[in-house]
């Protein structure tokens, strides 16, 4: 059973550009969360997702980040008009269910903003 | 106020020997989830352990233990016979709420642990 998948694993991206991270849950997860790793901190919670749904979005920034899990596919944190204090690692993680005791995390993937 | 503190931002222990990471919470909840996490230095995040509030035992985990004091909101690891391959960073973690309703996890700002021969 294939674990959380995360593309890419590093991504570079100049000021302004956009990025796209994707993440697969786990085979029978439909609930999807993403964190950001600021370099040297601990994660911080930015959205949950179910499938078509967004149930909480408190960690989002107001303005350029996005993020969606369609019904087909995976899903996708999108970060338009990046700037260099976006540069961290941002971690996926899937569970079977609203609140399960564990989340599994994804490898993460690495941007660098230059 | 913090939710999640973990004082300690490095540690050294030496090999075979037994090493406490410390963590403390803050909540009003009275049901929550705590967990561990460590993350060694090519970056992914592996879940050690975890206790519900509600466990009246401590949780363990093979070589890994935690000395939860409900009291006095602290949750640390224990980690016995320390191998060279348990230098990593170990975050403590809390999901407030009931399982079935909560979701996002709170992180602390991880402690950095480092064992030597």
């Amino acid at each position: 059973n294939a674990g959380v998948m995360q593309n890419p694993r590093h991504l570079v991206r100049r000021r302004g550009q956009e990025a796209r991270l994707r993440c697969s849950p786990m085979k029978g997860h439909s609930h999807v969360y993403w964190y950001r790793q600021l370099p040297e901190e601990g994660l911080k919670f930015m959205v949950y997702l179910q499938k078509e749904n967004i149930i909480d979005e408190s960690g989002m920034p107001k303005e350029r980040f996005s993020a969606e899990f369609p019904k087909e596919g995976p899903s996708i944190l999108r970060i338009q008009q990046v700037v260099r204090g976006d540069s961290a690692a941002y971690f996926c993680a899937s569970s079977p269910l609203q609140g399960a005791r564990e989340q599994y995390f994804g490898p993460g993937t690495r941007l660098t903003v230059t | 106020a913090q939710k999640i503190t973990q004082t300690q931002p490095g540690m050294f222990v030496q090999e075979k020997e037994a090493v406490t990471l410390d963590c403390t919470y803050d909540t009003s909840d009275q049901s929550y989830g705590l967990f561990w996490y460590k993350q060694p230095s090519s970056g992914e995040m592996i879940f050690l352990i975890y206790q519900g509030s509600y466990d009246e035992q401590n949780a363990t985990e093979g070589r890994y233990s935690l000395n939860f004091q409900k009291a006095r909101k602290s949750t640390n690891l224990v980690i016995s016979a320390s191998q060279l391959g348990d230098s990593a960073m170990y975050f403590c973690a809390m999901r407030e709420g009931t399982a079935g309703t909560a979701s996002k996890l709170t992180f602390g700002t991880g402690t950095r642990l480092q064992v030597t021969l």
